[in-house]
């Protein structure tokens, strides 16, 4: 089946420990995101990649990283550096359409740092 | 800067009733609109809108967008506690790598 896959569902983390979180996606898109979800609150662009070896900062960067050194591959290193890491982390991928990209969501992952 | 307006931020209806859910933006190189819903995972693609006064329409739901007032509705007839759910509004931008600016988001509560 085609889709976007997240894991793990579920993570939790001491304090001052990196975390990465995976995401694979088999839709052949060139586009891939991640998203950081607050309780009632929107989706927040963290960082996005158009081409493999490249990526851009979202709104909401600093203390995150990433690397896409694959195109299905696009995994989110949460750092020590983030002040505020426990959230609901959102990948996401998209095809450049000419009306625009219709993003489509994996499952999400769950972060909680004790 | 670039922002997403949704409105209600939350609603409670019975099974039956027809509900609109609001979003105005206000953004530069707008391109397109967009409406997921979220059922506490990940969103799901409802609509994409890039030209005015054309309705989308599918099932019970329906959704227009108007550029001139800068405002996109979503409309649901005759809900079901199904539809019980977040709907989340984002709007792409030209020249911008295809990335989405999301509203905070209505959250929506059918009751039998």
């Amino acid at each position: 089946d085609g889709g976007i896959t997240q894991s793990p569902k579920y993570l939790f983390r001491k304090e001052g420990q990196n975390v990465t979180l995976s995401c694979e996606q088999n839709l052949n898109h060139d586009a891939m995101y991640w998203y950081r979800q607050d309780p009632g609150q929107g989706l927040r662009l963290i960082y996005y990649s158009q081409i493999v070896n490249d990526f851009q900062k979202g709104d909401i960067a600093e203390g995150y990283s990433v690397s896409r050194e694959k195109k299905e591959s696009f995994p989110l290193t949460v750092t020590s550096a983030q002040k505020n890491p426990t959230a609901f982390y959102l990948c996401a991928s998209s095809i450049m359409g000419e009306a625009g990209n219709t993003i489509y969501f994996g499952e999400g992952s769950w972060l909680t740092v004790v | 800067e670039d922002k997403v307006v949704q409105s209600p931020l939350s609603l409670v209806v019975h099974e039956g009733d027809t509900v609109t859910l609001n979003c105005s933006y206000e953004v530069t190189n707008f391109r397109s609109l967009l409406w997921y819903k979220q059922e506490k995972k990940a969103p799901t693609f409802l609509f994409m809108l890039t030209s005015s006064g054309i309705e989308k329409k599918s099932g019970r739901l329906s959704s227009i967008l108007d550029k001139k007032e800068l405002f996109s509705i979503l409309n649901i007839t005759a809900t079901q506690t199904g539809d019980s759910a977040v709907y989340l509004c984002a709007v792409g931008i030209y020249n911008q790598g295809g990335k989405l600016i999301f509203g905070q988001g209505t959250e929506l509560s059918v009751k039998p």
